[in-house]
């Protein structure tokens, strides 16, 4: 069973636009809440995460906006470039567990076109 | 992450064979991870270490073994491979010290293709 579903699956927005990605969650235990950016041909790598302590967290272009009520957190990237172009996972993890239950959505290949 | 390497990055072999998927890392970092990537699917833990004594099974365990060799070094094997298990491969780690643990530090991945 899919504990961290995202949509969509893949998105194409045009150069200087917003865009967007959605996780939805099950586990109500989840309070960590990661977005990892994967290359081509490259491992993912962590772009910004958040706690539920705050509905909102930006660092630079990239904005994570999280509703505990709702459970769901979406990835914002605005004034979005071709640079940006990549495959987006959505994780969610329990901190009594720490990292080894880092659960993850099924990803967005995200395009960015001129 | 050149701190975290993966060999081979490319494998084809037939089912049945035996194959070793090997993660070196040079960060100090005491917990290592593999993981299986697939299309649609995302990424599924298969099995984790916290440190050389202590294996973990994972989500998708079945048909997987691993073997932490040093502080380092953390293998996957594929006992008897089938085509199902045709998929990216991915190692990671991260560091139990951390002031945040959770960020995981992911290798380049393997592509392993079972005929």
């Amino acid at each position: 069973q899919q504990q961290v579903k995202q949509s969509p699956q893949s998105l194409i927005v045009q150069k200087g636009g917003i865009s967007i990605i959605n996780c939805a969650y099950e586990n109500t235990a989840f309070d960590y809440f990661p977005w990892y950016q994967q290359f081509p041909g490259k491992g993912p790598a962590l772009l910004i995460a958040i706690r539920p302590d705050v509905s909102e967290k930006k660092e630079g272009r990239f904005t994570i906006s999280f509703n505990k009520s709702a459970k769901q957190f979406s990835l914002h990237i605005m004034d979005s470039q071709p640079g940006d172009s990549a495959t987006y996972f959505c994780a969610a993890t329990e901190a009594n567990f720490g990292n080894e239950k880092l659960t993850f959505g099924t990803g967005t290949r995200l395009t960015i076109i001129p | 992450d050149a701190d975290v390497t993966q060999t081979p990055r490319n494998r084809i072999t037939k089912t049945g064979k035996r194959i070793m998927l090997e993660c070196s890392q040079t960060k100090g970092h005491d917990r290592m991870y593999w993981y299986r990537q697939d299309p649609g699917l995302g990424l599924r833990l298969i099995y984790y270490s916290f440190d050389v004594k202590d294996i973990n099974k994972g989500e998708i365990s079945d048909g997987y073994s691993v073997s932490r060799q040093a502080q380092a070094k953390f293998s996957l094997s594929l006992e008897s491979a089938i085509p199902n298990q045709t998929a990216l491969y991915f190692c990671a780690t991260s560091d139990a010290l951390a002031e945040v643990t959770d960020t995981q530090y992911f290798g380049p991945g393997t592509r392993l293709t079972v005929l």
